[in-house]
């Protein structure tokens, strides 16, 4: 079984500040790792995944993400944010690969807030 | 491509009616999910379906909820009767056999039991 822990429910940031939403799991096998976005009153969307390779992957709306495996870490990061980029952001981890059964397992989810 | 289309966006209801929520899955995918969200327990998955069979229902909260997909474009989520702690919003999401792929959210909807 695989679990994922978001290690911040809320952050709030300025402006064109940066931002890290961490995101940790476990798992007893390899993975792949997804971020979702969800802004207000929508559902989830996907903001970046990484499947193999390089660890540094990149999204939509100028996000990236970076996979460590020692840490069992895939930490978000955005190195200047827009108002807009408020929302809520979920990690989400799905072991057995390609396998038919694999499925999602969601993180509690960390709201952005950027203030003006 | 329309993505997961789900009905209604609202429903408002009174408690001991009985609701019935749609999800129309993007065609091909093979996998379709229902979540519920609440501020107090996060995003729950309640049941998916691989190929229109159910496997996995553990995450059915009670005997008022269920449901069927009886094709591959068409799946439906009832609660009968609805009490007021049903209240949440309700997601459907859909995903091919390759897990890489992740899953494609519909809009949810929003379900107010009164």
């Amino acid at each position: 079984a695989q679990s994922v822990t978001q290690l911040d429910s809320q952050v709030p940031v300025f402006e064109e500040a940066p931002v890290e939403l961490r995101c940790n799991y476990s798992s007893s096998v390899s993975v792949y790792l997804f971020w979702y976005v969800q802004y207000p009153n929508q559902g989830l969307q996907l903001l970046l995944k990484y499947l193999s390779g390089s660890t540094l992957v990149k999204g939509i709306n100028g996000f990236e993400a970076e996979f460590n495996k020692s840490q069992t870490s895939f930490h978000l990061r955005k190195p200047s944010v827009h108002i807009s980029d408020t929302a809520e952001y979920f990690c989400a981890v799905s072991d057995l690969g390609e396998t038919s059964g694999s499925r999602l397992t969601f993180g509690e989810g960390t709201q952005l807030t950027v203030n003006p | 491509d329309a993505g997961v289309i789900q009905s209604p966006r609202h429903e408002v209801t009174e408690m001991g009616q009985e609701v019935t929520l749609r999800c129309k899955p993007i065609s091909g995918h093979d996998y379709l999910f229902w979540y519920r969200q609440t501020m107090m327990r996060g995003l729950e998955l309640l049941i998916y379906f691989n190929n229109n069979v159910p496997i996995d229902d553990s995450g059915m909260p009670e005997d008022r909820f269920s449901a069927k997909m009886p094709n591959a474009s068409f799946s439906t989520l009832k609660i009968q009767p609805s009490e007021p702690r049903d209240s949440a919003v309700y997601f459907c999401a859909s995903r091919p056999a390759r897990a890489n792929y992740g899953y494609t959210f519909g809009s949810g909807t929003r379900l107010t039991v009164v």
